[in-house]
């Protein structure tokens, strides 16, 4: 069966633009949960989506953003974007969620802000 | 302040021998821990995990070893094959957390010579 897949694999941007991610779950997946990695503070939790609810959220400002929708994808949205930002954005989809069930990751979408 | 640490950024070990990665933590509500593999340009792959009411799990080559008085846990990898070759990432997770909320530490990046 198709993996998580993401989209795009890369992208730049400006500082001050705004950005979405989109992350497609492996079929039948309802949880999602997407990720920040950076050189400095490796992987990152950023929020968890399940059944089109936010059910936790990392430590990161409200310009980050996501949502699921009815078909479980979700896109993640990052306003007035910061140099620091520049960052791969994983995103991992799981079954139902929980830590008896595996989550599996997408390749990414690699960010550069200039 | 980083609650998991993995304090060797790369470790190089020789095919056939032991590669022991190590991952210290510091908020004892932790209750169950995971390591996962990450290949270049690929997303994180689950590894092994361990809950903490054990302090050792084994699957095939890869046992994992649980010090909760020292809070303290370690991957070992017996033999090392040049496959492995990877950044491992130590992560845990608090009770009632889902692995869709994780905290992960920096990694280890493994090179396993010929």
């Amino acid at each position: 069966k198709a993996g998580v897949t993401q989209t795009p694999r890369y992208l730049i941007k400006t500082r001050g633009q705004q950005v979405t991610l989109s992350c497609s779950p492996i079929s039948g997946h309802r949880s999602v949960s997407w990720y920040q990695q950076t050189p400095g503070q490796g992987l990152q939790f950023l929020f968890e989506y399940f059944s089109e609810t936010q059910r936790n959220k990392g430590n990161f400002p409200g310009r980050f953003s996501g949502r699921q929708f009815s078909n479980s994808r979700s896109e993640m949205n990052v306003s007035t974007l910061e140099l620091g930002d520049s960052a791969l954005y994983l995103c991992a989809s799981s079954l139902v969620g929980g830590l008896n069930y595996g989550y599996t990751f997408g390749s990414g979408t690699r960010l550069t802000v200039v | 302040d980083q609650q998991v640490k993995q304090n060797s950024p790369s470790l190089s070990v020789q095919e056939g021998r032991i590669s022991i990665l190590n991952c210290d933590y510091t908020n004892s509500m932790f209750d169950y821990f995971l390591w996962y593999k990450k290949y270049p340009a690929e997303g994180p792959t689950f590894l092994i995990s361990i809950s903490s009411i054990k302090d050792k799990n084994e699957d095939g080559r890869f046992t994992v070893f649980l010090n909760k008085s020292a809070k303290h846990l370690s991957l070992h990898i017996v033999p090392s094959q040049p496959g492995d070759s990877a950044v491992y990432f130590c992560a845990a997770s608090e009770p009632g957390g889902s692995q869709g909320n994780l905290i992960f530490g920096k990694g280890t990046k493994l090179s396993v010579k010929p």
